[in-house]
């Protein structure tokens, strides 16, 4: 059974630059959340996206969107980049199962906006 | 507004002792709780969840308590081991249609002293 797997590990952008981050689930998982995780804080939920819609969004501000594709992984862009995007962006599978599901991590990529 | 709350930064814990982590949450919607444990250059990794209509989960080492009344719920380890230091999240989501969004304390650097 493969894991979630992100690409790329680590990325460097300047402000104003655009970013795709990619994900693939683990096998069996039609559900997958995006969260931003800023230094010494907790993960924060962005959005989630079942079955290549959007699902429920957290507070994040419109330049971030992304896409579930029919083989449910995934692209989180984030457009006109911010100093405080820096951050690391986990990515996160499930299957949708009643009214709970515990969520399956990737490694993360590391965003770093100059 | 910080809806999961884990108020100690850090602890350290002699091998083979108890190491109990704890967790406060706010909103009373929340009706299942998790533990993610998370190693540096990896992404949280499941540990043990909590249904409300649970008081107490085992798994192996791994015991999570929930008090209901008191908002507030810890995770046990016994006996600790070196292999248990890294930093460990709360986290909690609602029971609702929708995004099954999981809500994240700051987490706890567990140090597990030989």
């Amino acid at each position: 059974e493969t894991g979630v797997t992100q690409s790329p590990t680590h990325l460097i952008k300047t402000r104003g630059q655009q970013v795709t981050l990619r994900c693939s689930s683990q096998s069996g998982h039609n559900t997958v959340s995006w969260y931003q995780q800023a230094l010494g804080q907790g993960p924060q939920f962005i959005f989630q996206y079942y079955r290549e819609e959007e699902n429920g969004r957290g507070n994040f501000p419109p330049r971030f969107s992304g896409l579930q594709f029919p083989n449910y992984s995934s692209e989180l862009n984030v457009n006109a980049l911010e100093l405080d995007d820096s951050a690391l962006y986990l990515c996160a599978s499930s299957f949708r199962r009643g009214s709970y599901n515990e969520q399956f991590f990737g490694p993360g990529t590391r965003l770093t906006v100059l | 507004d910080q809806q999961v709350k884990q108020n100690s930064p850090s602890l350290s814990v002699q091998e083979g002792r108890i190491s109990i982590l704890n967790c406060d949450y706010t909103n009373s919607m929340f009706d299942y709780f998790l533990w993610y444990k998370k190693y540096p250059a990896e992404g949280p990794t499941f540990l043990i969840s909590i249904s409300s209509i649970k008081d107490k989960n085992e798994d192996g080492r791994f015991t999570v308590f929930l008090n209901k009344s008191a908002k507030h719920l810890s995770l046990h380890i016994v006996p600790s081991q070196p292999g248990d230091s890294a930093v460990y999240f709360c986290a909690a989501s609602a029971n609702r249609q929708g995004a099954q969004k999981l809500v994240f304390g700051q987490g706890t650097r567990l140090t597990i002293n030989p």
